[in-house]
């Protein structure tokens, strides 16, 4: 049981490029999300998904994009990545019962 | 939406001394309480939570946390801390959907 995995750890874009974060869970949980992590500023949902196929924006959609074609998986997208975007970004997900999401080691962006 | 403050930005506090970390919410409602710890270079943890009852939450590692209603407040105490304690502190607010709102973290450096 991995619980919730991410890939890549690490990447470095230019300004413009795109990329795919992908994250998946093991857990069979309904719920996943993802979230940037910037200092001083907490985590900040970017989109989430309450269940296959369903996708909603959180806090701080734009420049991102997601898809939940399998309920183990949620990807996050960059179209046209800019260095505002230069983050950690993590998954999570929740299973709908303890109401703790579980989170993944997370995926640091740079975008110069 | 609701909003999560957390008082302190960076605590730095020598072995053995007491920790206290505040956290006041602004939600009216019902709400569900997690302390996540986010030790360098990991993912975030659990420490504990508090959905309902006792309004003192004992947690992993000697940590707990004391829910005042009445002061929307969620404190997160040690009463002995440890180099290894030292770690990013996020408060978390639930309102009773699939979301958290994360409070902007408080790093806490324990001296050896």
């Amino acid at each position: 049981n991995a619980g919730v995995t991410q890939t890549p750890k690490f990447r470095v874009l230019k300004t413009g490029q795109s990329m795919t974060l992908l994250c998946a869970q093991d857990m069979n949980h309904e719920y996943m999300y993802w979230y940037r992590q910037d200092p001083g500023m907490g985590l900040r949902l970017i989109h989430y998904s309450v269940g296959e196929g369903t996708t909603a924006k959180g806090e701080v959609p734009d420049g991102y994009n997601v898809s939940r074609l399998k309920k183990q998986n949620f990807l996050l997208g960059l179209e046209s990545a800019a260095p505002s975007q230069t983050s950690v970004y993590f998954c999570a997900s929740w299973g709908g019962t303890s109401l703790e999401q579980y989170f993944g080691p997370g995926t640091r962006l740079t975008v110069t | 939406a609701q909003s999560v403050s957390q008082h302190n930005h960076h605590v730095i506090l020598s072995e053995a001394a007491s920790l206290e970390l505040g956290c006041n919410y602004s939600y009216g409602g019902t709400v569900n309480l997690f302390w996540y710890v986010q030790y360098p270079g990991q993912h975030l943890q659990l420490l504990l939570k508090y959905f309902s009852g006792d309004p003192l939450v004992k947690g992993i590692k000697g940590f707990e946390a004391e829910f005042i209603k009445s002061k929307f407040s969620f404190n997160l105490r040690k009463p002995s801390v440890q180099w290894s304690d030292t770690a990013e502190y996020f408060c978390a607010v639930n309102a009773n959907d699939y979301k958290l709102s994360f409070g902007a973290g408080t790093t806490v450096t324990v001296r050896a």
